[in-house]
């Protein structure tokens, strides 16, 4: 069964930074865009930052741009998020998601999440 | 402020139907899929329904989706206890150039 399993998450102090690692396996990760959503604490999720195949092709929600960066290994079955310059707002449970073949936003596979919080 | 407007909560009794609308514009929902995603309290989200109407293999037909113009519903009939549970819709912004999800909706079974 396709599974992601996101690692990383820790407590930083504001204006810091963190990188947050996805694991694949079950599934031919080159094949699939990836994503990274999250979840503030009580609040409704957010898509953060998708990445295609190669990635040769990344999209961010306005928020972070300029301060977060997706990336992937497909030798490594591996997707991570680079966060600088964190704020207060972005204190979340961080999913790790596969994207469905042929979309760049159905996300299909789950992870239960790493969190991150960010301390003024 | 979500990109997609979806009531905050819906309710029914065991065995009734409910229906969750999720709003958007031409740039979203008019001009790309819609899917769904039901969040039980304390897990990961799962996919319920994409391509505005078609299910996973293993999500029961209880479950249906539909699209018409700038606007999505998802059904749930035949309601159950195990049905409680926040469920979102989300679609890709082509202005945006980004994913965005709709407020969610807490579905609770009365």
């Amino acid at each position: 069964e396709a599974q992601v399993v996101e690692s990383g998450g820790g407590l930083v102090q504001r204006g810091g930074s963190l990188r947050l690692s996805c694991a694949a396996s079950e599934f031919t990760f080159s094949r699939h865009w990836m994503s990274w959503v999250r979840q503030a604490p009580g609040k409704g999720l957010e898509w953060v930052a998708n990445i295609n195949q190669d990635g040769s092709e990344e999209n961010y929600v306005d928020s972070v741009k300029g301060r977060f960066t997706i990336s992937r290994d497909n030798a490594k079955n591996s997707l991570y998020l680079q966060m600088n310059n964190l704020r207060a707002e972005d204190t979340a449970v961080y999913h790790c998601a596969r994207v469905r073949p042929a979309a760049i936003f159905v996300m299909d596979v789950w992870g239960q999440g790493t969190t991150v919080t960010v301390s003024s | 402020q979500s990109v997609l407007t979806q009531p905050p909560s819906v309710s029914a009794a065991p065995g009734q139907k409910v229906t969750i609308s999720c709003s958007g514009s031409s740039s979203n929902i008019g001009n790309n899929y819609v899917s769904w995603y039901q969040q039980l309290p304390r897990t990961a989200p799962k996919l319920l329904i994409y391509d505005n109407n078609k299910r996973p293999s293993g999500i029961p037909d209880r479950f249906s989706g539909s699209k018409s113009g700038t606007s999505a519903t998802l059904g749930i009939t035949g309601l159950q206890t195990g049905d409680e549970a926040d469920y979102y819709c989300g679609t890709w912004d082509s202005s945006l150039s980004a994913g965005v999800f709709g407020g969610g909706t807490k579905v609770t079974v009365l």
